[in-house]
């Protein structure tokens, strides 16, 4: 299986600051990579893939990039309803999903 | 606008099988995609547990294969989960998805609100 080892697993931010958060993998993923938000008590929500392609409706303040096997999920004005827990995923080879990264607000 | 709904028991015994359904609506699964099962265990990352085709293709986590069947009812638009021989480490919130990408294992574009199956005596 191909591990997602994402960081840090969680950290503290304020409404407005810029924040990244990082995803490596075990071995090269090309661009088959995904990011997911998701907050208490929901299902996961698709933001971006194919590493960064962001998906029909979210908003442009978030971005990805990487290739090969280092990845980075940007966001560039935290919002408030930005504080959840966000997973990246791989899908080079059968899925499998990094252990995730806990957003706080400060 | 695609919709999944998760249905089945909340209480599964242990060395039981836990079964779940997964009805679509606002899209026909006949009409392509592959749709998937995902698992998260209370406070845990997520999982992924297999993926059919309409076709009824199926592809299944390594870890699991042994246990999973997972199935395509066409006619009634719905897809299901069977996972066999269940100990309190399958204890989870289960979701169903449809992927998003033209092959199968890729990305998860939509879910469904997950259900908690307790595997307890």
């Amino acid at each position: 299986a191909i591990r997602m080892t994402q960081s840090p697993s969680s950290f503290s931010a304020s409404t407005g600051d810029r924040v990244t958060i990082t995803c490596r993998a075990s071995q090269g993923i090309s661009s088959y990579l995904a990011w997911y938000q998701q907050k208490p008590g929901k299902a996961p929500k698709l933001l971006i893939y194919a590493a960064s392609t962001l998906q029909s409706g979210v908003p442009s303040r978030f971005s990805g990039s990487g290739s090969g096997t280092d990845f980075t999920l940007t966001i560039s004005c935290l919002q408030s309803e930005d504080f959840a827990t966000y997973y990246c995923q791989q899908y080079y080879s059968y899925p499998t999903f990094g252990q995730g990264t806990r957003l706080e607000i400060k | 606008q695609v919709q999944l709904q998760e249905s089945g028991p909340g209480l599964v015994k242990p060395s039981e099988t836990l079964s779940l359904t997964c009805t679509v609506s606002g899209y026909s699964i006949s009409s392509g995609y592959y749709w998937g099962w995902i698992r998260q265990p209370p406070g845990k990352g997520l999982e992924w547990i297999g993926s059919i085709y309409h076709s009824g293709s199926t592809y299944y986590n390594p870890s699991l294969k042994s246990r999973v069947t997972i199935s395509v009812d066409t006619s009634k638009n719905q897809f299901s989960l069977k996972l066999s021989s269940v100990t309190a480490a399958d204890t989870a919130v289960y979701y169903c998805a449809r992927e998003g990408g033209n092959l199968p294992n890729e990305y998860f574009q939509h879910w469904g609100q997950g259900t908690l199956v307790t595997v307890s005596s």
